[in-house]
């Protein structure tokens, strides 16, 4: 099993706080990727990091940041929690761009309340 | 626009019969790579397969198979004898090729398919 640690693993807020999930991995790959998974869309991309320092959004981005200090952590923030926001979200990672296989976390349920 | 459709949202089947997962896809890029994911209840995203378009040839995998028809722009899944391990949500995931540039692993999913096998 790919080494890919999500936290936290539930949580839940209050409409309008900020809130950051985690992503570690222990893999040393370059490609992290945070996608969120909603009952009939599927899972969706929000953001995703090619380097330390270096990201990109997805396709549903807005209300969220993402920040990547260390090429094993990948934060993803966000800003003023909604309630649309309610939802699992999981940490994948690649060690090449090419598509390669994701190895993904056991991601984290987050309910905005 | 690219998009994955799986029209089976679920399916149930009873242990041992074979079971076929669709999965259509729609692109306008002549490179692309097509998955398959599973998502057992415990709730982790597994990797099963993948198809590049240049890549027509069928794939078996102990009692899973998949057929890739470009002519349908269908990639489906075949799980044969399936057992009751085999009960989970199912994606299927369409990306594009490496001609296209930028982090290529922005995967495009389908809704998913919930396979429950009764014993």
């Amino acid at each position: 099993d790919a080494g890919i640690t999500q936290s936290p693993r539930h949580k839940v807020t209050e409409t309008g706080t900020p809130v950051t999930l985690r992503c570690h991995q222990t893999e040393n790959h370059r490609y992290m990727y945070w996608y969120r998974q909603d009952p009939g869309h599927g899972l969706r991309l929000i953001h995703y990091s090619y380097g330390v320092k270096d990201t990109d959004k997805g396709e549903v981005s807005d209300g969220y940041s993402v920040s990547r200090s260390k090429t094993e952590d990948f934060l993803l923030t966000l800003e003023s929690a909604t309630s649309s926001q309610t939802s699992v979200y999981f940490c994948a990672i690649s060690e090449n761009r090419d598509n390669e296989k994701l190895f993904f976390g056991s991601g984290t349920q987050l309910s905005v309340l | 626009a690219q998009k994955v459709t799986q029209a089976q949202t679920e399916i149930s089947v009873v242990e041992k019969e074979d079971v076929t997962l669709d999965c259509v896809y729609e692109t306008r890029d002549t490179t692309y790579y097509l998955f398959w994911y599973k998502q057992p209840p415990s709730g982790e995203l597994v990797f099963l397969i993948r198809r590049n378009s240049f890549d027509e040839q069928n794939e078996i995998s102990g009692r899973y198979s998949w057929n890739f028809q470009k002519s349908t722009s269908s990639f489906n899944f075949t799980i044969t004898a399936s057992q009751v391990v085999d009960s989970a949500v199912y994606f299927c995931a369409l990306s594009r090729g490496i001609l296209y540039g930028g982090a290529t692993n922005k995967l495009i999913f389908g809704t998913g398919t919930l396979l429950a096998v009764q014993p």
